[in-house]
């Protein structure tokens, strides 16, 4: 058990739809990554944040969108959804904006788009 | 931006037997290189990470990785697979280019150890 914590784990929806996934970093750190992992694109960095602050962007599509809350907590909201965007949503998080480098991983929300 | 490249879709090993997961990286400056396993359904797990020192880094499990500069290669290695060592095992590296040190993953390959 990493420490990171993913809703939902499962999530079937339709094209055109919003969803919301949420993600709780391990207890104390500050920065949180959000990755996309489907067959054809592999593992792709979306979004970073770090004490609430964005930090960086990935290949983040205009229709996604993240934010991160005073209790460190984060949600990617993905809206217009399209049959492209089912995937295995991954948040990992680290204690610091840089350190020792290693990410830990939750154990993803799985999007279907029907 | 720095990248990592996993020649290999899948790897197969007999059990008992040594096993070796390719990777090569191009980055500017230091490398800041990692591996990660992935089992079914699950999240991807640290295994092992290189940023100095020692060309040859343990990690869990087990395994190990060497860091070759003149080959720009970090490849994962294991004396003898166990048939529980079959998942997905991605390489990465950490790019600083863009502020966030998010870490850059390769395509991953999948490792089948047959009894």
């Amino acid at each position: 058990d990493s420490g990171v914590t993913q809703t939902p784990k499962h999530l079937i929806t339709a094209t055109g739809q919003r969803v919301t996934l949420r993600c709780s970093p391990r207890s104390g750190d500050l920065s949180v990554y959000w990755y996309q992992q489907s067959l054809d694109q592999g593992l792709q960095f979306l979004i970073q944040y770090y004490n609430g602050e964005e930090r960086a962007k990935g290949n983040i599509l205009e229709r996604f969108s993240a934010q991160q809350f005073p209790d460190l907590h984060s949600e990617l909201n993905l809206s217009s959804l399209e049959l492209g965007d089912s995937a295995l949503y991954f948040c990992a998080s680290s204690p610091r904006l840089a350190g020792s480098g290693e990410l830990f991983f939750g154990e993803g929300s799985r999007l279907t788009v029907l | 931006a720095q990248s990592v490249a996993q020649p290999e879709d899948q790897v197969n090993v007999a059990e008992g037997n040594p096993l070796t997961v390719k990777c090569t990286y191009s980055v500017s400056g230091n490398p800041y290189l990692f591996w990660y396993v992935q089992y079914p359904n699950r999240g991807l797990q640290f295994l092992l990470k290189y940023i100095t020192g020692d060309n040859l880094v343990k990690g869990s499990y087990g395994f190990e990785a060497e860091f070759n500069k003149s080959q720009t290669s970090f490849h994962l290695k294991k004396p003898s697979a166990l048939v529980s060592d079959s998942a997905l095992y991605f390489c990465a590296v950490r790019d600083g280019s863009n502020s966030g040190y998010a870490l850059n993953f390769g395509k991953g390959t999948s490792l089948l150890v047959t009894p």
